[in-house]
């Protein structure tokens, strides 16, 4: 597999399940990021890590939880989730967070809390 | 970074070229213009960027004016798969920072 992979591409969870969406980058990428996108709105950063370690957390609650075992692997563990966090969560990688080329994004995970 | 400024949406007919402008007056001369694409229900597709000359790729053109404060992005002949959400962004190169998506300009190429 090449490029940005995110699993699964839907998730359906009620309000008090605990569930993780997974991220893996084939790109030799050393930093990686959580982005949300709500409907109509915006993409909106929430977690970035460089070098496995976090740099940023966009004052995201924490019922998320992000967790990045190595460079290729970024993990967004989710706990007692209300209906507002239904959005597409998206994954992204880059070749340092300097970035000259830009982020590759995955294609996403279509969230739905019940 | 700086904030641009989209028009909310625009049409092309198909097989013509798609001249999708930006406006970015407050530009630093550290920060560059990146533009990605987003189709519905995927993750932005980065396109093109550049720091003050045009560039061109398999994808896109990108012309920018001369004191910086404006770009274009050019599809120079659009189809209908080119139809989505298109993002300019700028952005300085240094470690730490990120790339911040607006609303972008929402282009419908029409058969």
């Amino acid at each position: 597999e090449t490029g940005v992979t995110q699993t699964p591409r839907h998730l359906v969870m009620g309000m008090t399940n605990k569930k993780s969406l997974k991220c893996e980058q084939h790109l030799g990428h050393n930093a990686m990021y959580w982005y949300k996108q709500s409907a109509k709105k915006p993409l909106e950063l929430m977690f970035v890590y460089n070098f496995k370690e976090q740099t940023e957390n966009n004052s995201v609650p924490s019922r998320f939880s992000p967790e990045c075992p190595n460079s290729s692997h970024l993990f967004l563990h989710l706990h007692t989730l209300q209906p507002e966090d239904s959005a597409l969560y998206l994954c992204a990688s880059s070749q340092g967070a300097v970035a000259n080329y830009g982020y590759t994004f995955g294609s996403g995970t279509r969230l739905t809390v019940v | 970074d700086a904030k641009t400024t989209q028009p909310t949406s625009m049409d092309c007919a198909e097989g013509r070229a798609a001249n999708l402008p930006c406006n970015h007056s407050t530009i630093s001369g550290n920060e560059y213009v990146y533009w990605y694409r987003q189709i519905h229900s995927q993750g932005p597709q980065y396109i093109i960027h550049g720091l003050k000359n045009n560039e061109t790729n398999e994808m896109a053109s990108l012309i920018i004016t001369e004191d910086r404060k404006s770009s274009t992005l050019i599809l120079p002949h659009a189809t209908l798969r080119d139809t989505a959400v298109y993002y300019c962004i700028v952005r300085a190169s240094n470690t730490g920072n990120q790339f911040y998506f607006g609303t972008g300009t929402s282009l419908t190429v029409i058969p």
